[in-house]
């Protein structure tokens, strides 16, 4: 089956580092991405990782991917109150026409406290 | 560059009527999907075109259509409007078809009253 699923919020120091963990469950997915939402925005893409990688920085911000448990975080360096946000964690899945979607999971509010 | 441009940002419609939404991909892109967000289904493919043609699509009814010009801008249109279809609706360019990288538009709020 297609899911995501990741917890729905999240509550940081300033300066600390965020974890944002997502679970996932086609193991057909060829990349997995993580989205960045802010209120009354689009999606912005943050960074994404092929699923044969099992870790990708980014300047601030760490990808791990751990595909035998489907497991995929992002970790946000020295969070900033610039960075709260909805991270959505996603998976890419390829039809046999090469067309692909992209599955969403629910969301992780990050709030960031002083 | 210009990123993707969603027209109108907001829309209110009565249950019954269709409403027809607008997405401009970034020049140069060849693939648009469309996806619906609400707070309580969170994000849905709707579909994606490429080269004219509607290469995937999601579970909706088929009162959600779209079509994709020669110059790679999409429609969509959604007929006999329902109160659930309130939501916010994104569109996503790529490059080529199934591409890693898609870029997302501001997207169209809909609600239906």
């Amino acid at each position: 089956g297609e899911d995501v699923e990741q917890s729905l919020f999240l509550s940081v120091r300033e300066g600390d580092s965020s974890v944002i963990n997502c679970t996932y469950t086609d193991s057909s997915s060829t990349y997995l991405y993580w989205y960045k939402q802010e209120p009354g925005a689009g999606l912005q893409l943050l960074t994404y990782i092929f699923s044969n990688m099992d870790m990708k920085q980014d300047q601030r911000l760490t990808v791990l991917l751990n595909k035998k448990d489907k497991h995929l975080s992002l970790r946000i360096a020295d969070t900033q109150t610039g960075d709260s946000a909805i991270y959505f964690c996603a998976e890419s899945i390829k039809s046999r026409s090469s067309a692909s979607k992209i599955i969403f999971g629910s969301g992780t509010r990050l709030s960031i406290r002083p | 560059k210009a990123g993707v441009t969603q027209t109108p940002r907001y829309l209110i419609k009565t249950r019954g009527q269709q409403v027809t939404l607008s997405c401009s991909p970034i020049s140069g892109h060849r693939s648009v999907s469309w996806y619906q967000q609400t707070p309580g289904q969170g994000l849905q493919f709707l579909f994606e075109y490429f080269s004219e043609t509607q290469r995937n699509k999601g579970n909706f009814p088929g009162r959600f259509s779209g079509r994709q010009f020669s110059n790679s801008r999409s429609e969509m249109n959604v007929s006999t409007l329902e109160l659930g279809d309130s939501a916010l609706y994104l569109c996503a360019s790529s490059l080529e078809l199934g591409d890693t990288e898609a870029f997302f538009g501001q997207g169209t709020r809909l609600t239906v009253v």
